[in-house]
């Protein structure tokens, strides 16, 4: 079975600029959640989806939105990007609301 | 103080020794506990998930947790080359995503 995936691998984009990210889960899972990892840090929560609903929200502005669709896939929307955002953005995915998850290679996103 | 610590190293030893990386923590609500492996350009991969205080082993891999002194540890025997990554601690005081604290990790490097 092929792991999680993550589109696309690097993103360049400047100040201002709207950005969409992408993850597909593993086959069966039904969970997604979105995590921000900046250099030197672990992962920061953003959001959690399971079974199209929002779960879990992390503490970030309303400029991060989200969505899952019926095939389960995932969309992580960031608006008027701040070079701030500059991170990685990982995806994992689980069968369940709660158990373990499994991480995508994440995309790295360059605000300049 | 963060209420998730741990030393980012870089940490280096040779190939055979054993590994002993740590993380204190100041939230005495925190009952789960995870450890994280984390290759370069890759997402994270759970390495060990337990419960409250006590010991776990998983092949090299042993998990210490210490309720009492709010400090977690992983030991890894007969490190190899392959063990060189980032290792990350998690944390949380219930079973949601939105409530797991990460460290920033521990970048470990075995010398062959």
């Amino acid at each position: 079975d092929a792991g999680v995936t993550q589109s696309p691998t690097h993103l360049i984009k400047t100040r201002g600029q709207h950005v969409t990210l992408r993850c597909s889960p593993i086959s069966g899972h039904k969970s997604v959640s979105w995590y921000q990892q900046v250099l030197g840090q672990g992962p920061q929560f953003i959001f959690q989806y399971y079974e199209k609903e929002e779960r879990g929200r992390g503490n970030f502005p309303d400029r991060f939105s989200a969505r899952q669709f019926p095939n389960y896939s995932s969309e992580l929307n960031v608006n008027a990007l701040l070079l701030g955002d500059s991170a990685l953005y990982l995806c994992a995915s689980g069968r369940r609301d709660y158990n373990e998850q499994f991480f995508g290679p994440g995309t790295r996103l360059t605000v300049l | 103080q963060k209420e998730v610590e741990q030393d980012p190293g870089p940490l280096s030893v040779p190939e055979g020794a054993i590994v002993s990386l740590n993380c204190t923590y100041s939230n005495s609500a925190f009952q789960y506990f995870m450890w994280y492996r984390q290759y370069s350009r890759k997402g994270p991969e759970l390495l060990m998930y337990t419960y409250s205080s006590g010991n776990k082993e998983d092949g090299r891999f042993t998990a210490q947790v210490d309720k009492s002194s709010k400090y977690i540890s992983l030991f890894i025997r007969d490190s190899q080359p392959s063990d060189s990554a980032t290792y990350l601690c998690a944390m949380s005081a219930e079973t949601s995503y939105d409530k797991v604290i990460f460290g920033p990790g521990t970048s470990l490097s075995v010398i062959p």
